[in-house]
Parts: structure tokens; C-alpha cells; sequence
């Protein structure tokens, strides 16, 4: 199993500017989470969902959006960068069920807007 | 959540035991106790979990206090690897309606040397 993938690792963004961060499992997770870390910080929930169609919003979701199409897929959208979404974003996948819900975490996308 | 307390820092020598604190004096008996740790710029990765019982896996020992107000997270034999920081996260366990959301504070850098 590959885990958890993030698309792409590294990107730059000018203010205004679009972009679509793609994670992707192959765990069969029911659960997926969208954090971001910004340095020196704890990791901040943007978004989550607890299956497939379904999102809801973390803690600071502001400035993101997010679809859950496919279970395996779950992609955040920032529809018009600004330099304080300079950040690294982690994707995590957990599964359904009391006792089994570690948090796999992706290896992150380094995101600079300029 | 019950939020934690834990040292911003420790150090511990290669082929020793870390023991690292963790102060959660408003855990509610619904919550569990979560270690995880991230490694200098990977995504955080998923240690050990308990609830009221002792718990030891692969990677490490975790030890709740009786009235679970506190606990511990025994590395019983640290290498180089181990230099990282580790975050003590207490939520309810998910399932059902409920989601596994972490909350991230700031963690202890454990630094490991020679």
C-alpha cells in the first residue's frame, strides 16, 4: 500500500491564483482531514469528512474549499490564493470504528504564495 | 477537548529510555489519550493510544496515571531516529456520528544525542 499521497510536494502560487491540492488513499478510510502547519506551529484542521459526499468545516476553514467525490480522493481548493495560506498542508485518512481511528498523515505539500 | 500540558523540551541519550509528560487534568472519562509524532518535516505519524490501561506496542509504552490525569510516553530504548517532536492529544474516540479530530498544541521536542 502506498498510504496517503499528496499532489504536488512543492508549488508557488501569485496572489489570486487557483489551485486544487489532491490527496489520495488506498486504506479504504472512511474518515479524511485537511491540516495545515504553519512554522513553529501545531498542525490546524481546514476541513474534514467522514465519508464520501460528505465535508464539514475544522478549525479554519476560511479561504479553502473541499469535495469528497470518491472515498479514496479528497481535494482542497483555494480559489484565490493570499500570502497568509503560505503554509504546509497534510492530508490524514483514519477508518470508521471506536479503537481504529490513528490518523495516517500524507508527507505534505509546501505551498508558497507570493 | 481536555487540553495538555507538556514540556516544551527534553534530551535523552542514544540507547536510553525517553520518558516524556504529558499533564491532561480535564480529561473526561469518554476521552483517550493519542501520542504522535513528527519527524522534521515529514507529516506526524501515529505512536500509541489508551484510555485508563497501560498500553505498549512496537514503537512504545504509554502509562495513564489511575486518575488519569496525567501520562506517560516511554521510548524504551532511544535512537537518533527518535529526534522529533511529539504531541499529547486527548479527544473523545471516534465512530458514528463523532469524527477524529486532533487538536495539535505545541508538543516537546525530544532531541537525542550520542
Amino acid at each position: 500500500n502506498a498510504g496517503v499521497t499528496q499532489t504536488p510536494k512543492f508549488r508557488v502560487l501569485k496572489t489570486g491564483q487557483s489551485m486544487t491540492l489532491l490527496c489520495a488513499q488506498d486504506m479504504n478510510h472512511e474518515y479524511m482531514y485537511w491540516y495545515r502547519q504553519d512554522p513553529g506551529m501545531g498542525l490546524r484542521l481546514i476541513h474534514y469528512s467522514v465519508g464520501e459526499g460528505t465535508t464539514a468545516k475544522g478549525e479554519v476553514p476560511d479561504g479553502y474549499n473541499v469535495s469528497r467525490l470518491k472515498k479514496q480522493n479528497f481535494l482542497l481548493g483555494l480559489e484565490s490564493a493570499a500570502p497568509s495560506q503560505t503554509s504546509v498542508y497534510f492530508c490524514a485518512s483514519s477508518p470508521l470504528g471506536a479503537g481504529k481511528d490513528e490518523q495516517y498523515f500524507g508527507p505534505g505539500t509546501r505551498l508558497t504564495v507570493t | 477537548d481536555a487540553k495538555t500540558t507538556q514540556p516544551t523540551s527534553m534530551d535523552c541519550a542514544e540507547g536510553r529510555a525517553a520518558n516524556l509528560p504529558c499533564n491532561h487534568s480535564t480529561i473526561s472519562g469518554n476521552e483517550y489519550v493519542y501520542w504522535y509524532r513528527q519527524i522534521h518535516s515529514q507529516g506526524p505519524q501515529y505512536i500509541i493510544h489508551g484510555l485508563k490501561n497501560n498500553e505498549t506496542n512496537e514503537m512504545a509504552s504509554l502509562i495513564i496515571t489511575e486518575d488519569r490525569k496525567s501520562s506517560t510516553l516511554i521510548l524504551p530504548h532511544a535512537t537518533l531516529r527518535d529526534t522529533a517532536v511529539y504531541y499529547c492529544i486527548v479527544r473523545p474516540n471516534a465512530g458514528g456520528t463523532s469524527y477524529g479530530k486532533l487538536t495539535f498544541g505545541q508538543g516537546t521536542i525530544l532531541t537525542v544525542h550520542p
